[in-house]
C-alpha cells in the first residue's frame, strides 16, 4: 500500500518569508510525528499528533513553528518568518496508536528546506 | 532528560563477517528501544524494536539487537554482512508514558567487498 508522502520534496525560500510543509500519512493511522534533521544529525522531535490533537508538541524550537491536523489526517507543519537556521530536512513518520506494541514509525522521504 | 549515544561514527567490516554497531541509551524508567536504517535517498526505516521480553530481538535483513538494563546498551548485531547493508544506522529510545523518541546521530556502515 502507498507509504507516507510529503510534499514538496524540496523547498528553496528566502529568509523571512513562510512556508507550509505537507505530510500524508498511511491510511488508518492515527499517530503522526515531525522530525527535523540537519546534516550529520539524527531527527530531531518537533510534535506528535494522537488524532487531531497535538499530544506533544515540547520540541517545536519557537513559536515561528505551527503544525496542524484538522481531520486526523493530513498534517502541514508551518514556518513563519523563516531563518537560515531552518534550513534542513522535515520528516514526517506515521504509526498506528501507540498502545502496546504499536510503535514502528513508518517515515515518508522527507522535505528538504533550504532558507538563503 | 532521555539521551542516546552512538559512540562510532561509522564502522567498516568485511561482507561475511558479523558486525555491530553500539547503542546506549539514557533514560527513566524501563526504555523502549529502536533501531531505524536509513538507506542513500530513501527514508528511514524501522528494523527492530525492544518493548518488554526476552533480551535478544530480532529483526528485518537478519539483523538482531540485545537489550542490556545493566550495561544500558542496545547493540545492533547481525552474523554475516552483506555489501548491501552498507548505510545509515539509527537507534532511538522512548520512556513510556511519553511518546517524545530521542535519536542517535547515527553510524555509517560500510561493508567492504
Amino acid at each position: 500500500g502507498a507509504g507516507v508522502s510529503q510534499t514538496p520534496s524540496n523547498k528553496v525560500t528566502e529568509k523571512g518569508k513562510y512556508v507550509e510543509l505537507r505530510c500524508d500519512p498511511i491510511s488508518g493511522h492515527t499517530a503522526l510525528y515531525w522530525y527535523r534533521q540537519s546534516l550529520g544529525q539524527g531527527p530531531e522531535f518537533l510534535i506528535y499528533f494522537q488524532g487531531t490533537g497535538a499530544a506533544d508538541d515540547s520540541g517545536l524550537p519557537n513559536d515561528r513553528f505551527f503544525a496542524v491536523r484538522p481531520e486526523g489526517s493530513v498534517s502541514t507543519l508551518k514556518i513563519q518568518r523563516t531563518e537560515r537556521g531552518d534550513s534542513a530536512v522535515y520528516l514526517c513518520a506515521s504509526s498506528l496508536k501507540a498502545v502496546a506494541g504499536d510503535y514502528e514509525q513508518y517515515f515518508g522521504p522527507g522535505t528538504r528546506l533550504t532558507v538563503t | 532528560a532521555q539521551s542516546v549515544a552512538q559512540p562510532e561514527d561509522q564502522v567498516n567490516v568485511a561482507e561475511g563477517n558479523p558486525l555491530t554497531v553500539k547503542c546506549t541509551y539514557s533514560v527513566s524508567g524501563n526504555p523502549y528501544l529502536f533501531w531505524y536504517v536509513q538507506y542513500p535517498n530513501r527514508g528511514l526505516q524501522f528494523l527492530l524494536k525492544y518493548i518488554t521480553g526476552d533480551n535478544l530481538v530480532k529483526g528485518s535483513y537478519g539483523f538482531e539487537a540485545e537489550f542490556n538494563k545493566s550495561q544500558t546498551s542496545f547493540h545492533l548485531k547481525k552474523p554475516s554482512a552483506l555489501v548491501s547493508d552498507s548505510a545509515l544506522y539509527f537507534c532511538a529510545v522512548r520512556s513510556p508514558g511519553t511518546y517524545k523518541y530521542i535519536f542517535g546521530t547515527g553510524t555509517r556502515l560500510k561493508v567492504l567487498a
